[in-house]
């Protein structure tokens, strides 16, 4: 039981590049979502998922692209690298999203530096 | 818009000391989890309280959440060097639409 896998843990991109931060889980966990942490910023959610097939909007999504095609799966897409999204990624799963047994599992980071 | 405030932002104690940082939410909650992250690693789940004025330990580690349902703490007595990180509340809103909201965290220095 490997809890919540995210790759890479390090990147460094130039401005204007592409590309996909992963993440998958195999606790079955409905509910997946990614965070992105700045210092002095907190943890601030990008996009979520309720399950395969469904994402939506967090609190800061621009620029970024999530699909859930799969319960394990929940791919972070940037589509046009800017200094801007230089900071730390959490990929997160959990049980669901209801009141009760929603203990949040995350992963270990993704370190992305856009130059 | 609904805000969960943590304070205080940063905490530097000597080793033995003791240690509190409080979440106060603008809005009455269902429940308030607490994570903590050591220093380069990742958020991990300690707790969750869900009850009006409830009180669980974990060895040194005290959680209360008020009776309003509208702030939260976590008190460590004698601190170690092994508690060191940051200290993250995340309360979840009440009512239909249910949103979690995470404090800014408490980061802990211990000095030994």
């Amino acid at each position: 039981n490997a809890g919540v896998t995210q790759t890479p843990k390090f990147q460094v991109l130039k401005t204007g590049q592409s590309m996909t931060l992963q993440c998958a889980q195999d606790m079955n966990h409905e509910y997946m979502s990614w965070y992105r942490q700045d210092p002095g910023m907190g943890l601030r959610l990008i996009h979520y998922s309720v399950g395969a097939g469904i994402t939506d909007q967090g609190e800061v999504p621009n620029g970024y692209n999530v699909s859930r095609s799969t319960t394990e799966d929940f791919p972070l897409r940037l589509l046009s690298a800017a200094p801007s999204q230089t900071s730390v990624y959490f990929c997160a799963s959990s049980y669901s999203n209801s009141h009760s047994g929603n203990t949040i599992y995350f992963g270990e980071g993704s370190w992305l530096t856009v130059v | 818009g609904q805000q969960v405030m943590q304070i205080p932002q940063y905490q530097h104690v000597q080793e033995g000391e003791d240690f509190t940082t409080y979440c106060n939410s603008s809005t009455t909650l269902s429940n308030i989890q607490w994570y903590k992250q050591r220093p380069g690693g990742h958020p991990v789940f300690l707790i969750q309280l869900v009850k009006s004025g409830e009180v669980k330990k974990q060895k040194r580690l005290t959680f209360q959440f008020g009776e309003a349902k509208k702030n939260s703490s976590l008190h460590i007595t004698a601190t170690q060097t092994t508690d060191v990180g940051t200290y993250f509340c995340a309360g979840r809103t009440a009512g239909n639409n249910r949103k979690l909201i995470w404090g800014l965290g408490t980061s802990l220095a211990v000095n030994p």
